[in-house]
């Protein structure tokens, strides 16, 4: 069963612009991650927050996570055409990944040239 | 180093028919995860490996099943094959579990059911 929601489903912006996507779930969590996903390949990792972090940066990145209302945030700055993907939340439930990660259904995103 | 790999990276099999998928993790990485992608469900886990043990088995039928090997390499099988398993399987390393700095993920393995 999916963990929660990404919103939006879809994003379309210019190149340049800041892309800020957003992630709910429903349940404790150990630490939330985010994955890009080119075309029905691999995942990649981007960037993992601890439930105990409230912000974290990696590059273009920013990630915030807020456990009271159970949501994240991944802000992509300053986008390329090659940030053109699927971004994935996916949460690590408390217990020691007892569960695996349990996966939003993902934001398409489409950086215009 | 070298990354997650999966083989095959496409299969067509006929409903009824079993199949193994492979999965060779990154080297020092003792923790294999399986996951089935599909457009209506999405991502879902299906089950993980650590030191050849199942440690934790996702809400899929008996049909789906998997090991691991001493050198962590991992295989799923799936038997008596519907049309509904046709999906994009992708397979997940890490070092340990939790895996504290998430996940490494190989290419997939495209199953068509037909």
């Amino acid at each position: 069963s999916q963990q929660g929601e990404e919103d939006p489903q879809a994003l379309s912006i210019q190149e340049g612009e800041n892309a800020t996507m957003n992630c709910s779930y429903k349940t404790s969590i150990n630490n939330l991650q985010w994955y890009r996903q080119n075309s029905g390949r691999g995942l990649v990792h981007l960037i993992l927050i601890r439930s105990n972090e409230r912000e974290k940066h990696s590059g273009r990145l920013r990630v915030t996570l807020d456990t009271s209302k159970k949501s994240s945030s991944l802000l992509i700055t300053a986008s390329r055409a090659a940030d053109t993907a699927s971004y994935f939340c996916a949460t690590d439930s408390s217990g020691g990944g007892a569960d695996g990660l349990t996966f939003g259904k993902g934001t398409h995103l489409i950086i215009q040239p | 180093k070298a990354g997650v790999t999966q083989t095959p990276r496409y299969l067509i099999k006929t409903r009824g028919q079993q199949v193994t998928l492979s999965c060779s993790p990154i080297s020092g990485h003792r923790s294999v995860s399986w996951y089935q992608q599909t457009p209506g469900q999405g991502l879902q886990f299906l089950f993980e490996y650590f030191s050849e043990t199942q440690r934790n088995k996702g809400n899929f039928p008996g049909r789906f099943s998997g090991r691991q090997f001493s050198n962590s390499r991992s295989e799923m099988n799936v038997s008596t094959l519907e049309l509904g398993d046709s999906a994009l399987y992708l397979c997940a390393s890490s070092r340990g579990r939790p895996a504290s700095y998430g996940y490494t993920f190989g290419s997939g393995t495209r199953l068509t059911v037909v």
